[in-house]
């Protein structure tokens, strides 16, 4: 069965540092693989996603995401975190099977909180 | 950009009511999904639909719950009789498939209150 695990429930940086929230997955099948972010009030917003193609993965507002099938990881970063990236990030896998239809199994999220 | 919208944006009931949600999913798509998200935990699965049928369910989606697309363009989910663990965040979601994939677009999701 698909699963995702997301390391750390809460990551607090200062503007300008790296942000690094990490995400390990396990899956049956090559996996699909997300990472959303969820402003205060708001729904999901898809940040970036990899669908077997490039392992570095380009994302908005400047988030980043390697997929690293050794390690089953897919670690989200930002070389330097802004004031408005504070939000809950939820990594997420698709289900046994890749196509639509199919559910997304989320991790317990990782709430970013950056600092001035 | 084309957007899924969901009414309303919160609902607030007696225990045992039914209540229905809406959601207008991206018009050319061809998928839909229900998530509830219960305050601090996670995003999870409840139900997918495709052509006019239930593709896939959780456990979660039992017999107090139903799905049905009535009119072409909406999308809803019913709750028969409310219960106090059902009070959650409930997205709506949808896609196209074919190269896309399986990548969702939610919408902003119907906050639920049961007292």
């Amino acid at each position: 069965a698909q699963s995702v695990t997301q390391l750390g429930s809460h990551v607090s940086v200062s503007e300008g540092a790296l942000v690094l929230l990490r995400c390990n997955y396990s899956s049956s099948v090559p996996p699909y693989l997300f990472w959303y972010v969820q402003y205060p009030n708001q729904g999901l917003q898809l940040l970036l996603k990899y669908t077997s193609a490039a392992t570095l993965v380009k994302g908005i507002n400047g988030f980043e995401a390697e997929f690293k099938k050794s390690e089953t990881s897919f670690h989200l970063t930002k070389p330097s975190a802004h004031m408005s990236d504070a939000a809950e990030y939820f990594c997420a896998v698709s289900g046994p099977s890749n196509q639509a239809g199919t559910a997304l199994i989320f991790g317990k999220g990782t709430t970013l909180s950056v600092s001035s | 950009e084309p957007e899924v919208t969901q009414t309303p944006s919160h609902q607030v009931t007696q225990m045992g009511q039914e209540v229905i949600l809406r959601c207008v999913p991206i018009s050319n798509h061809l998928y839909f999904y229900w998530y509830r998200q219960i305050l601090g935990q996670k995003v999870e699965f409840l139900v997918s639909f495709y052509n006019n049928e239930i593709s896939e369910k959780s456990e979660i989606f039992d017999d107090q719950f139903s799905v049905e697309r009535p009119d072409g363009s909406n999308f809803t989910l019913k709750i028969r009789s409310t219960k106090l663990e059902d009070s959650a965040m409930y997205f709506c979601a949808s896609n196209s498939g074919g190269r896309q994939g399986n990548e969702q677009f939610f919408g902003p999701g119907t906050r639920l209150t049961v007292l």
